[in-house]
């Protein structure tokens, strides 16, 4: 098993730019995360979805999308790109919630706005 | 106000020494969450609690519910446990994460 994969490992956006950050899990999990790491800061979560089709907000939802159509895969989307946005971003997975099961953390992507 | 706070923000430790790491919270949880951020960048999920204590090989785990507290323990540090060790908890509906605390164990 894979795991959980991201892609890009890294990238450099012009402001107003838009992209999309592509997570795919094989380990059939039904909840998924989206969280960004700033630097000496603590991970936000951003968007969690707990199954196809379902998706909620986290602490910081501003300036992002997703969407949930496989079981697999978990997009975040930047629709325009802006400094504040500069971060680590990480995808999760875990089978149950975060109050009765282990995340499983995908290896992250840099993303830098310029 | 973060609701998730770690101590110490740093910790040098030489090998073979016993170390804790501590969190405090101050909102009511269901569960809490240690995690092992390699200096690669990479996490991994180290336990999660909802009473009592955990072990796994040379760490341990407890959390006090009553008093909104968790500590890490590590026994007989190696220089591989150098990593940043975060703490995170379920509050409400939203995942919550301390700052961490870097530790660095010498040779």
């Amino acid at each position: 098993n894979a795991g959980v994969t991201q892609t890009p490992k890294f990238r450099i956006l012009k402001i107003g730019q838009s992209m999309t950050l592509q997570c795919t899990q094989d380990m059939n999990h039904n909840y998924m995360y989206w969280y960004r790491q700033d630097p000496g800061m603590g991970l936000k979560l951003i968007y969690y979805s707990v199954g196809a089709g379902i998706t909620d907000k986290g602490e910081v939802p501003n300036g992002y999308n997703v969407s949930r159509s496989t079981t697999e895969d978990f997009p975040l989307r930047l629709e325009l790109a802006a400094p504040s946005q500069t971060s680590v971003y990480f995808c999760a997975s875990s089978l149950a919630g975060f109050s009765t099961d282990t995340q499983y953390f995908g290896p992250g992507t840099r993303l830098t706005v310029l | 106000k973060n609701e998730v706070e770690q101590s110490p923000q740093n910790l040098t430790a030489q090998e073979g020494e016993f170390i804790t790491i501590n969190c405090s919270y101050s909102v009511g949880i269901s569960a809490l969450h240690w995690l092992q951020q390699h200096p690669g960048g990479g996490i991994v999920s180290l336990f999660m609690l909802s009473s009592g204590k955990k072990k796994h090989g040379r760490l341990i785990a407890t959390i006090n519910i009553q008093e909104k507290h968790s500590s890490l323990h590590i026994t007989a540090s190696h220089p591989r446990d150098s990593a940043v060790y975060i703490c995170a908890v379920l509050f409400r509906s939203d995942m919550r994460f301390g700052a961490g605390t870097r530790l660095t164990v010498k040779p």
